[in-house]
């Protein structure tokens, strides 16, 4: 069965320092991946998404990610974190016979300190 | 254009009672997914619905029923409420069902089972 882990509840860093998520997923076959960002009291954003091809994905509010096969990894970073960007961080991979049904990590809370 | 809506906001039920929850899907969109997101975890798949008919189930029983509309709104009822289902239900749209479209994600609506 599919899962993703997100091995980091809390992270917490400095505004203007960079930032590292870490996600793994188990799949048997070519993953969709995604992820997602829940502020307070919001709904889920989509950040980034990688279906195939070129394997670093640029995404909105300056996230990218880097899919690597060979480790089951799907890591989301940002080279300078603003304080806007404190929320919770969601991991998903596609699954079902469509790969339409997502199946989420536990999430990390970032928290951005001044 | 009008993105997903979700109503109530906030729902305070008994054990034992039944619920339902509504989704309103974004324009043209004629997928709905719905999520159950217990505190402290990531969402977990319910069920999704595409034109009407039900297009896969996640692992929960059926007493967690829906429907969806000819206008692509959607409905999840919960039958013999137990304090478990306490959680945030968030419904999600997409324009086809399939992984390789985004899904748009409502506001989510929490329920309590006292």
């Amino acid at each position: 069965a599919q899962s993703v882990t997100q091995p980091d509840i809390h992270i917490t860093v400095s505004e203007g320092a960079s930032l590292e998520l870490r996600c793994n997923y188990s799949y048997g076959a070519t993953p969709y991946l995604f992820w997602y960002v829940q502020s307070p009291g919001q709904g889920l954003q989509l950040l980034l998404k990688y279906f195939s091809g070129d394997t670093l994905v640029q995404g909105i509010k300056g996230f990218e990610a880097e899919f690597k096969r060979s480790q089951s990894s799907f890591n989301l970073r940002k080279p300078s974190v603003h304080w806007s960007d404190a929320a919770e961080y969601f991991c998903a991979v596609g699954a079902g016979e469509y790969g339409n049904k997502l199946v989420f990590g536990a999430g990390t809370i970032l928290r951005v300190k001044s | 254009e009008t993105g997903v809506t979700q109503s109530p906001t906030h729902l305070i039920k008994t054990r034992g009672q039944q619920v339902t929850l509504r989704c309103s899907s974004q324009s043209g969109h004629n997928t709905v997914s719905w999520y159950q997101q217990a505190l402290g975890q990531g969402p977990q798949f319910i069920f999704q619905y595409y034109r009407e008919e039900e297009n896969g189930r996640g692992n929960f029983p059926p007493r967690f029923s829906g429907l969806q509309f000819p206008n692509y709104s959607s409905e999840l009822n919960v039958n013999a409420l137990e304090l478990d289902d306490s959680a945030l239900y968030l419904c999600a749209s997409s324009l086809v069902a399939g992984a390789n479209n985004e899904q748009f994600f409502g506001p989510g609506t929490r329920l309590t089972v006292l």
